[in-house]
C-alpha cells in the first residue's frame, strides 16, 4: 500500500540554526499537506502544495514539492524556541480522501 | 466561529469498561475523521465518516471499535471492553467536503485522552 516516509524522526538544534524535514511517498501523490502539534496539542494545518515543483513560504517557513509529486520538504530558518514541536507530513494520492500520513519529525530548540 | 470540539478532554477507564468518545465538527463539515495517536508515536489513521455512513473503516481495529456519525448529533467512537493498549490520544478531524476532493483540509479537535487503568 501506499506510504510515506519522514526524516528525521527527531532534530535538536540551537536556536538560530535551520531546520529540514524531509518527506517521501512510495508513489506519486495529488497533493501533499503539512501540520505541526505542538507537545501537548492537536495538530494544525499549515499548508498544501499541489503543483509539480512547488514551493510556498510562510515567513521562517519553506515548503517544497518534488517536480515527481513524490517527496515533499520543510525548511525552517534560524529556528526559535517558537518552533518547537512536530511536524507531520500528509499526502493524498489519486482520488483517495484518505490522507497518508508520515510519522512525523520532533524538533527540539535549544535556547 | 467554533472549531471542532471533543469531549471529554480526558478519560479514565478500568478495563473491561466502555469508552465513548464525542467529536462535534466544524459547522457545515460533512465529513469526520478519528485518528489515534500513542506517546511519542505519529497519527494512526482509524475510520473516515460522512454523514450517517462509513467511508473508509481500514484503520480500525475489527473487534471493541466503532465509530458512528448520525444525522443529527456529534461523531461517536466507542471502545467496548477497553484494556491497556487502547490508552491513547485520540483526534477528531473534519473536512467541508469540497467537491475539489484534492484542495480539502483537515481540521483537528483538541483530541481526548484515554487512559485505560
Amino acid at each position: 500500500g501506499q506510504q510515506v516516509m519522514q526524516i528525521p524522526q527527531y532534530q535538536h538544534v540551537q536556536e538560530g540554526e535551520d531546520f529540514t524535514t524531509y518527506c517521501n511517498s512510495s508513489t506519486t501523490l495529488s497533493n501533499i499537506q503539512w501540520y505541526k502539534q505542538r507537545p501537548g496539542g492537536h495538530p494544525v494545518f499549515l499548508i498544501q502544495l499541489v503543483k509539480s515543483g512547488e514551493v510556498k513560504k510562510q515567513k521562517r517557513l519553506t515548503f517544497q514539492f518534488g517536480e515527481a509529486k513524490k517527496n515533499s520538504s520543510l525548511h525552517i530558518t534560524a529556528t526559535q524556541t517558537t518552533d518547537v514541536g512536530t511536524y507531520f507530513c500528509a499526502g493524498r494520492g489519486g482520488n483517495n480522501r484518505k490522507l497518508i500520513w508520515g510519522l512525523g519529525t520532533s524538533l527540539a530548540v535549544n535556547p | 466561529n467554533a472549531g471542532v470540539m471533543q469531549n471529554p478532554r480526558h478519560l479514565v477507564r478500568r478495563r473491561g469498561q466502555e469508552a465513548r468518545l464525542r467529536c462535534s465538527p466544524v459547522k457545515g463539515h460533512s465529513h469526520v475523521y478519528w485518528y489515534r495517536q500513542l506517546p511519542e508515536e505519529g497519527l494512526k489513521f482509524m475510520v473516515y465518516l460522512q454523514k450517517e455512513n462509513i467511508i473508509d473503516e481500514s484503520g480500525m481495529p475489527k473487534e471493541r471499535f466503532s465509530a458512528e456519525f448520525p444525522k443529527e448529533g456529534p461523531s461517536i467512537l466507542r471502545i467496548q471492553q477497553v484494556v491497556r493498549g487502547d490508552s491513547a490520544a485520540y483526534f477528531c478531524a473534519s473536512s467541508p467536503g469540497a467537491l475539489a476532493v484534492s484542495t480539502d483540509t483537515q481540521y483537528f479537535g483538541p483530541g481526548t485522552r484515554l487512559t485505560v487503568l
